[in-house]
Formats: C-alpha cells, structure tokens, sequence
C-alpha cells in the first residue's frame, strides 16, 4: 500500500486566497483525520472522520476552514481566506477501526501563507 | 477532554546513554498509549505502543511503561545511538474518544555522539 497521500506537499499563497489540501488514506481505513502542526502549538487535531461522516470538529480554528469527505478515499481540507497564521504543515491520517489501531500519517503539506 | 502532557521538552544525552520521557494524562477513561516518532522534515511514525492491561512493554532498545493509577507512562531508550535524535510524541486515546489521540507536546531528544 502507498500509504496516506497527500497533495500538495508545498505550497506558497498569498494572504486572502483559497487553499485547498487533498488527502487518499489507506485503502480500507474509516478513520480520517486532520491535523496541523507548528512549533507553537504543537500538533493539534482539528476534525476528524469515521465512515466518511464528520465526528468531531471542535479543533477547527475558525470558519475559514472547512473540511469535507465525499467518499472513502478522499478529503479535502480547505482555508479561504487563507492568513499568514495559518502557515503550518497539514498532516492528514488514516486507521482502522478500533481503538488501538495504529494511526499512520501522511507525509504533509507544508503551507506558507505570505 | 483529554489532556496530556510531556516533558521534558527537550534531551540531550552522550551516545550510549539512556533516555527516558515521560508523560501525564488527565482522562482516566484512557486506554491506549502510543509513542510516535518525527524525524526532521518528516512525518509522525509509530514506534511503540501500550494498551492500558499491560504494564511494560519492550522492543529492543525501546521500552514503555504505564502506571494506571498514577495515569502516567514512558518512554525508555537505552544503548542511544545518533539516528535516535528526533522529536518523540506521547499520545492517549480511548473508545468514548472515538479513536481521537490527544498528543503530548513533544520532546526534541539530541544524540551526542
């Protein structure tokens, strides 16, 4: 398996565009998760999926961002307006059900906002 | 919600030394403890875990403990060679938090050789 793919893995916008971060888990995972990580606050889970339906959403920062997931195999995890505080590298993971279930992550998407 | 806290957040040790880091949770519910491991650049990698019946737990020259009752755990690394340097994150979960890890605050460990 090809593990979590993520795209883009960099990206450079101006404050005030949209940002659109996509994300394939493991073939076969029901749990999805966003995650964001800087050197201040750390990694910090901002929503997360079990059967494509959106469980938890309280780490959501604001309403600028959204989160979706039409389907088993894809997420999309999306900033507009983009500001530059929301520069941080975006991890998407997958597992399968269960607690205790390893949780594998993506590679990331390293997001500058200038 | 769950709480969970690390320290210290950073280690520096000789070569061949041992490490250990430790962590705190809040949520007695907790029931599952892995420990990830996130190398400069690169993303968070699984490289041991504990479940709440066991109390120790040990692969080569990693170990974890968990006390349940003091609702801590560790993470030991003996014989610590330069590849080991990294930023090692503590992580607790349980069935009510819906598979949801709550992440300690990561300790950056330096390897001196």
């Amino acid at each position: 398996d090809a593990g979590v793919i993520q795209s883009p893995r960099h990206e450079v916008t101006e404050m005030g565009q949209e940002v659109t971060l996509r994300c394939k888990p493991i073939s076969g995972h029901d749990y999805l998760f966003w995650y964001r990580q800087t050197m201040m606050r750390g990694l910090e889970l901002l929503i997360y999926f079990n059967n494509n339906v959106p469980i938890d959403d309280s780490g959501m920062p604001e309403d600028r961002f959204s989160a979706k997931m039409p389907n088993a195999s894809f997420s999309t995890l999306k900033i507009q307006p983009s500001e530059p505080r929301d520069s941080a590298v975006y991890f998407c993971a997958s597992s399968s059900h269960g607690v205790g279930n390893t949780i594998y992550f993506g590679e990331g998407s390293w997001l500058t906002v200038v | 919600g769950e709480n969970v806290e690390q320290h210290p957040s950073t280690l520096s040790v000789q070569e061949g030394d041992s490490a250990v880091i430790k962590c705190t949770y809040s949520d007695s519910a907790s029931n599952y403890f892995p420990w990830y491991k996130q190398e400069l650049g690169k993303r968070p990698q699984l490289i041991i875990d504990i479940r709440s019946n066991v109390g120790e737990k040990k692969d080569q020259r990693i170990a974890v403990t968990l006390n349940k009752t003091a609702k801590h755990f560790s993470l030991h690394i003996t014989e610590t060679q330069p590849e080991d340097s990294a930023v090692y994150f503590c992580a607790a979960t349980s069935k009510a938090a819906g598979n949801k890890l709550t992440f300690g605050g990561g300790t950056r460990v330096l390897v001196k050789p």
